[in-house]
């Protein structure tokens, strides 16, 4: 079955740097890759993903790539803000509705 | 897109016992998913409900012990029977609109056994 890694599990940056948060899936037949931000008492929301026919996707200061060939796909967060803190997974879809998720990203960013 | 209420947000439980989780979503789906977060930890899937059949258990959860009741296209009930402190956790339900596609989710329900 699919597996998916995530790093790093923390990540502090100041405010107003980048963030790069990166995941690895084992199954090649996986073909959606979501990305999900937790904070804190809340369940997960969708910011962005990415389906395996594109290579690179950005909404604002949230962008997304994939490695089909590598099998890695990442997060970036540019200009963080506090608000960007919280736990961010990843998530990968082999198909027939299951999703896997990755261990978390806990982001701390700095004011 | 969906909104997804569950209930309760937050229960203190005494081992033994049972609690009945409760979804409810704004518009019809197919597929409702239950999952499990335990204390830092990531998501990890129960089973998944779909209306008018058995729910489809994932490896190391079974029936009897979360027996998930789908009686229409809106609701769902996740049962965690017989609680011990290790069911402590965040329960949360999700759904998938089209299939393949965002997952919504919850807010979850925090629930800890004493």
């Amino acid at each position: 079955g699919e597996n998916v890694e995530q790093h790093p599990s923390t990540l502090s940056v100041q405010e107003g740097d980048s963030a790069v948060i990166k995941c690895t899936y084992s199954d090649s037949a996986s073909n959606y890759f979501p990305w999900y931000k937790q904070e804190l008492g809340k369940g997960p929301q969708l910011i962005i993903d990415i389906r395996s026919n594109v290579g690179e996707k950005k909404d604002q200061r949230i962008a997304v790539t994939l490695n089909k060939t590598a099998k890695h796909f990442s997060l970036h967060i540019t200009e963080t803000q506090p608000e960007d803190s919280a736990v961010y997974f990843c998530a990968a879809s082999p198909g027939g509705f299951k999703t896997i998720f990755g261990a978390g990203t806990r982001l701390f960013v700095k004011a | 897109s969906a909104v997804i209420s569950q209930k309760p947000s937050r229960d203190i439980c005494q081992r033994g016992t049972s609690l009945t989780i409760q979804c409810q979503v704004d518009s019809q789906v197919t597929m409702m998913f239950w999952y499990r977060q335990q204390p830092g930890q990531s998501l990890t899937l129960i089973a998944t409900a779909n209306q008018g059949s058995e729910a489809t258990y994932e490896s190391g959860f079974v029936i009897d012990k979360f027996p998930i009741s789908r009686p229409n296209l809106t609701f769902s009930t996740l049962t965690v029977s017989n609680m011990s402190p290790e069911d402590s956790s965040i329960y949360l339900c999700s759904v998938d609109m089209s299939g393949n596609t965002e997952a919504f989710f919850g807010q979850g329900t925090r629930l800890t056994v004493v």
